[in-house]
């Protein structure tokens, strides 16, 4: 079966770099979450998106923007990266329309690391 | 906003053990609570989860419970083999006006010893 896809897997950037992450959803769900883990954390929600229209906000600093688009993959862009934004970032997706299911699948992630 | 608090942080256990890991929420909105297990640098893996509809849910070696009332929830292991050993995450969520988003607990690295 079709899993979320995440580009890249690795990604090194200098500080005040700017990078994008790329997010394919498994095939006709409809909704996208971004999530952030720091080493040793649990993921934190960043935002969603749901029917290509933003959904929830959440921790996500105002440097870091993020869109989904008419095929349903988002993009995670982040700009002025800092040291701290080094982790593991997570696109999960799921199926809301249908009205009860709520599993969200997790892609492989990217792991970010800022030099 | 929801706040997932996690029991224990770690757990060690002998292989042929049962292995229990407790988590309490505060937002009795909270209707969906998935259970994941995550290796190091892996994905969250969903391995259970659970509806408010429902008190208990078994799948081979893997249950989980839910007492709605008092607003926790528990993951149980039985017969733990050391392929088990990873770190899990309780989570909570709604289907209102976040539309899903998953609030997770702090983990439990669980080691089983062979």
């Amino acid at each position: 079966a079709a899993g979320v896809i995440q580009s890249p897997r690795h990604l090194i950037k200098e500080k005040r770099e700017t990078a994008t992450l790329k997010c394919y959803p498994i095939p006709r769900h409809d909704t996208v979450y971004w999530y952030q883990q720091g080493p040793g954390q649990d993921p934190q929600f960043l935002i969603s998106f749901y029917e290509k229209m933003q959904s929830d906000k959440g921790s996500i600093p105002d440097r870091f923007s993020a869109q989904q688009f008419s095929d349903y993959h988002s993009e995670l862009n982040m700009s002025s990266l800092e040291l701290g934004d080094s982790a593991l970032y997570f696109c999960a997706s799921s199926f809301l329309a249908g009205g009860r299911n709520n599993e969200q699948f997790f892609g492989p992630g990217t792991r970010l690391t800022v030099l | 906003g929801e706040n997932v608090e996690q029991h224990p942080s770690t757990l060690s256990v002998q292989e042929g053990d049962s292995a229990v890991i407790k988590c309490t929420y505060s937002d009795s909105a909270s209707n969906y609570f998935p259970w994941y297990k995550q290796e190091l640098g892996k994905r969250p893996q969903l391995i259970i989860d659970i509806r408010s509809n429902v008190g208990e849910k078994k799948d081979q070696r893997i249950a989980v419970t839910l007492n709605k009332t008092a607003k926790h929830f528990s993951l149980h292991i039985t017969e733990t083999q050391p392929e088990d050993s990873a770190v899990y995450f309780c989570a909570a969520s709604d289907r209102g006006s976040t539309l899903g988003r998953l609030y997770f607990g702090r983990g439990t690295q669980l080691t089983v010893w062979p």
